[in-house]
């Protein structure tokens, strides 16, 4: 079980849109539609973004989506602002009901 | 709204074991079928990793990596559930949060403050 691979780091300008994608296999990804993103700014908890691989929750802003082919999901930040710098995780179920968390991207507003 | 909060030594020394609990406050836990309770650590400035969790029926799930010293369990009777991590070393040095999974993982709906342990002599 190896980590879900994401890039270190996605930057844009305010107003641009981002996407972060988080790659795995058949046994995570690309098996099963229980992808989660979560959003942490340093020293705060990780905070929920997106779960069932497009399902937003209530009150996360319609700026984050997300999306997922094969053993890729993506999040997608659109219309990006100045408080969306963070670093951003994936989480995926995987067979024999065990977890796996992205490796993590550090988003960064030019 | 159930409210997570973790406690322990913020120090431990290397071969011993680390010893972590998570008071579950806000209503009972333990009986919940929609929910897998586990731990979830970040070493710092590093990435998040899963641990494992703990389901109301009892069974256990642990990540390979750590499967041979990870313990989780619950002690209902006190509304907590509790890590141990065995023969700790340096690597093992990170923020533990506990946390509650809705479904089979399809999100984490709670998390604790997070504790920082750091394994020194």
């Amino acid at each position: 079980q190896s980590a879900l691979t994401q890039p270190a780091s996605v930057s844009g300008s305010p107003g641009q849109s981002i996407t972060i994608s988080c790659t795995g296999t058949s046994s995570d990804v690309g098996g099963y539609n229980y992808v989660s993103w979560y959003q942490q700014h340093p020293g705060k908890t990780p905070k929920l973004m997106i779960y069932d691989v497009t399902n937003r929750p209530s009150g996360v802003s319609d700026r984050f989506s997300g999306s997922k082919s094969g053993n890729t999901a993506s999040l997608t930040i659109s219309g990006l602002q100045a408080e969306d710098e963070a670093d951003y995780y994936c989480f995926s179920y995987t067979s024999n009901n065990l977890g796996v968390f992205g490796t993590g991207t550090k988003v960064t507003v030019l | 709204q159930l409210q997570l909060q973790e406690s322990g030594p913020g120090l431990v020394k290397p071969s011993e074991t680390l010893s972590l609990t998570c008071t579950v406050s806000g209503g009972s836990f333990s009986t919940s079928t929609s929910y897998y309770w586990g731990w979830i650590r970040q070493p710092p400035g590093k990435g998040l990793e899963w641990i494992g969790t703990i389901y109301y029926s009892g069974n256990t799930y642990y990540s390979p990596s750590l499967k041979s010293r990870v313990t989780i369990s619950v002690d209902t009777s006190k509304n907590h559930f509790s890590l141990k991590l065995t023969s700790v070393t340096a690597a093992d040095t990170a923020v533990y949060y506990c946390a509650g999974f809705w479904g089979s993982y399809r999100r984490i709906d709670y998390w604790g403050q997070g504790t920082l342990v750091t394994v020194s002599s």
